[in-house]
């Protein structure tokens, strides 16, 4: 099936670092969707994207849709404790029954 | 708005024994996936209805795997029987009927099978 390549897999960073991480397909997706999930939890709404070059912020993450249709990445700015957790990148295919296909995660790791 | 509701929470079993997980949409959403969320995985889909109808089912693994919508709102997904693979975090969402409308996921049901 489709597969969304995410990285890195993992981060360790300093409180109050900026992060960045990305997703690419071979394949054109109409849509990308980033989410957070949270130990226990199932995966929460970040950012949506649905123009190819579209760059959108929510509070300190921006993330952008790829001119080509097959990347996007998530930028994180001033990390704080709370962004402890796992991100998802996530795509509708272009042609189909418009499932949402998902990366493999980043997970997020923050030392005070 | 309420959430996605599924429950169990968590579900313990032995191989071959069967299980059922029970999903209630938001209230208005027509669209409704069941995900299968292996440890250290992203989610991966298994099914989607719409209304009461299946969009796709081609990653359900169906000698096992059994799932009904049938009045259009709430939601089944039933293993029968299950194996040591199926271990793993089963995740309801839901969405409104629009080209890339963003889904709402549920807290999912745990599931060990031992």
């Amino acid at each position: 099936g489709q597969q969304l390549n995410q990285s890195p897999q993992s981060m360790f960073i300093q409180e109050g670092e900026d992060v960045s991480m990305n997703c690419t397909s071979s394949s054109i997706f109409n849509t990308w969707l980033w989410y957070k999930q949270d130990p226990g939890e199932g995966p929460v709404l970040l950012i949506a994207l649905y123009k190819a070059g579209e760059l959108t912020s929510n509070g300190r993450l921006t993330a952008q849709f790829g001119i080509t249709r097959k990347d996007s990445f998530l930028n994180i700015s001033a990390s704080i404790p709370s962004d402890v957790g796992i991100y998802f990148c996530a795509g509708h295919q272009i042609q189909g029954a418009q499932k949402l296909v998902f990366g493999q995660g980043t997970r997020l790791t923050i030392n005070p | 708005e309420a959430g996605v509701a599924q429950s169990p929470r968590y579900k313990i079993i032995e191989k071959r024994q069967s299980v059922a997980f029970w999903c209630n949409p938001i209230s208005g959403h027509a669209t409704l996936y069941w995900y299968q969320q292996i440890l250290g995985q992203g989610p991966k889909l298994l099914i989607q209805f719409q209304n009461n109808g299946v969009v796709d089912d081609s990653q359900l693994p169906k000698d096992r795997f059994s799932a009904e919508r049938l009045k259009g709102v709430d939601s089944t997904l039933k293993i029968q029987p299950a194996k040591l693979e199926d271990s793993a975090v089963y995740l309801c969402a839901s969405s409104l009927n629009m080209p890339g409308a963003g889904y709402t996921f549920g807290s999912g049901t745990r599931l060990t099978v031992v």
